[in-house]
């Protein structure tokens, strides 16, 4: 079974620049979660999807970060316009319908100049 | 929302030798999951546990669910250098959102040769 996949791996863009990241999940996976992983702490979430509907986008920042999930399998994340604080790795995870157990893809790593 | 205090943030230890790290939480979790995440890569789940009291193993590695449910310990016996990584206690709220996890800051374990 394939896992979460995700691009691009690195990303290095200069502040006030736009950048979108690309998640697919484990296929048959309805819930798909955003996170943001600054250096040395553990993942925070962003925003979660249940299919092509938003379940919860408290943390998102929705003044510069959007996120969608059209057709409910892949989804994308955007920041428009990037600030220096926003470097971190972000991470997909996907998990089935009825188990809380998220499974990870490997993430983007994002530098923001 | 809820915190959760990870202990240690970091290890040093010999190869062979046991290690053990905790999670706590100021509120109680129906949902304990310890993960290792690799440089560069995303967070690989480890074990799951379900229940108050629940013990449960995976090779060499051992977690359990605390009685009064706001913590939880992970154990790795006998170390081997691929050991090396960070370790994040995640749990889930009964009373938040469908799903959603809580991360704990990480343990970062060095095995030294």
């Amino acid at each position: 079974e394939a896992g979460v996949a995700q691009s691009p791996r690195y990303k290095i863009i200069e502040k006030r620049q736009s950048v979108a990241f690309w998640c697919n999940p484990i296929s048959g996976h309805a819930t798909l979660y955003w996170y943001q992983q600054i250096l040395g702490q553990g993942p925070k979430l962003l925003i979660q999807f249940q299919n092509n509907g938003v379940v919860d986008d408290s943390q998102l920042p929705k003044d510069r970060f959007s996120a969608e999930r059209l057709k409910g399998v892949d989804s994308t994340l955007k920041i428009q316009p990037a600030k220096l604080e926003d470097s971190a790795v972000y991470l997909c995870a996907s998990n089935p319908s009825g188990s809380n157990e998220q499974f990870f893809g490997p993430g983007t790593r994002l530098t923001v100049l | 929302g809820q915190q959760l205090n990870q202990s240690p943030q970091s290890m040093f230890i010999q190869e062979g030798e046991d290690v053990s790290m905790n999670c706590t939480s100021s509120s109680i979790f129906n949902t304990w999951l310890w993960y290792k995440q690799d440089p560069g890569e995303g967070p690989v789940l480890l074990i799951a546990l379900y229940k108050a009291g629940e013990l449960t193993s995976n090779g060499r590695l051992t977690a359990q669910f605390g009685i009064t449910r706001k913590d939880s310990f992970l154990n790795i016996s006998a170390s081997i250098p691929s050991d090396v990584g960070i370790y994040f206690c995640a749990g889930q709220s009964p009373s938040g959102s469908a799903r959603q996890l809580t991360f704990g800051s990480g343990t970062q374990l060095t095995v030294l040769p």
